[in-house]
């Protein structure tokens, strides 16, 4: 089976850098995936890592390193909007179903 | 194409009535996804379709619940006797599966069920 570990919460001011941390344990996977949801909404899709290292996407960057079994996303230049919760997924090799990690809870004061 | 519906957004019912919920992917996509999603916790997947065929459902999917995608374009989320413990936010997401590059999932913004 698979399992993601991702902080509960994290807090920053504006401006500021954040990085939220996923571990996983899993049987094979496709890539590691990062998705925002606000609260009452949807998630959406930030970001995508089918091979070891870092992507960038405007403020937002995520890594990924398999034999470490560890992911992370970076959010640069905090803004009070990327208040949300972020959560990590890996597609299953299989079925392309996502299995998503805990979830962490970014706060963002000004 | 305005991406992925779902209907009702919210929905209240009775313990023991029966519910149905309705999902439209974007129109392109040939994979949707059920999830459930209760508060604080990450999405928890339930079943999936590639074009009508259901494919996978989860142990999470007991017998009270089922899923249609009868011309594979909408689906339908179905739960018998509802209970207590089925209240939580049900998602819908579509993709183009592995041809899809990365982009990932388009989820729509959920019907939230609270059963009473």
């Amino acid at each position: 089976g698979q399992s993601l570990e991702q902080p509960s919460e994290v807090t920053a001011v504006e401006g500021a850098i954040v990085q939220i941390n996923c571990t996983y344990q899993t049987s094979g996977f496709y890539g590691l995936s990062w998705y925002q949801q606000h609260d009452g909404g949807a998630p959406t899709f930030l970001s995508y890592n089918a091979l070891d290292g870092l992507e960038e996407t405007g403020r937002f960057s995520s890594f990924l390193s398999r034999s470490d079994s560890y992911g992370y996303l970076l959010l640069q230049e905090l803004q009070m909007k990327d208040s949300a919760s972020y959560f990590c997924a890996v597609r299953d090799r299989n079925t392309d179903k996502l299995i998503f990690g805990t979830g962490t809870r970014l706060q963002v004061f000004p | 194409d305005t991406g992925v519906s779902q209907d009702p957004r919210h929905k209240i019912t009775k313990r023991g009535q029966n519910v149905t919920f309705r999902c439209d992917p974007i129109s392109e996509h040939n994979r949707l996804y059920w999830y459930r999603q209760t508060l604080g916790q990450g999405p928890e997947f339930l079943t999936y379709f590639q074009n009508e065929a259901q494919l996978e459902k989860s142990r999470l999917l007991s017998d009270r619940f089922s899923a249609e995608r009868p011309k594979g374009s909408f689906s339908t989320l179905e739960i018998q006797r509802t209970e207590q413990g089925d209240s939580a936010m049900y998602l819908c997401a579509s993709s183009l599966g592995w041809s899809d590059g990365g982009l990932g999932y388009t989820f729509g913004s959920g019907t939230r069920l609270t059963v009473v």
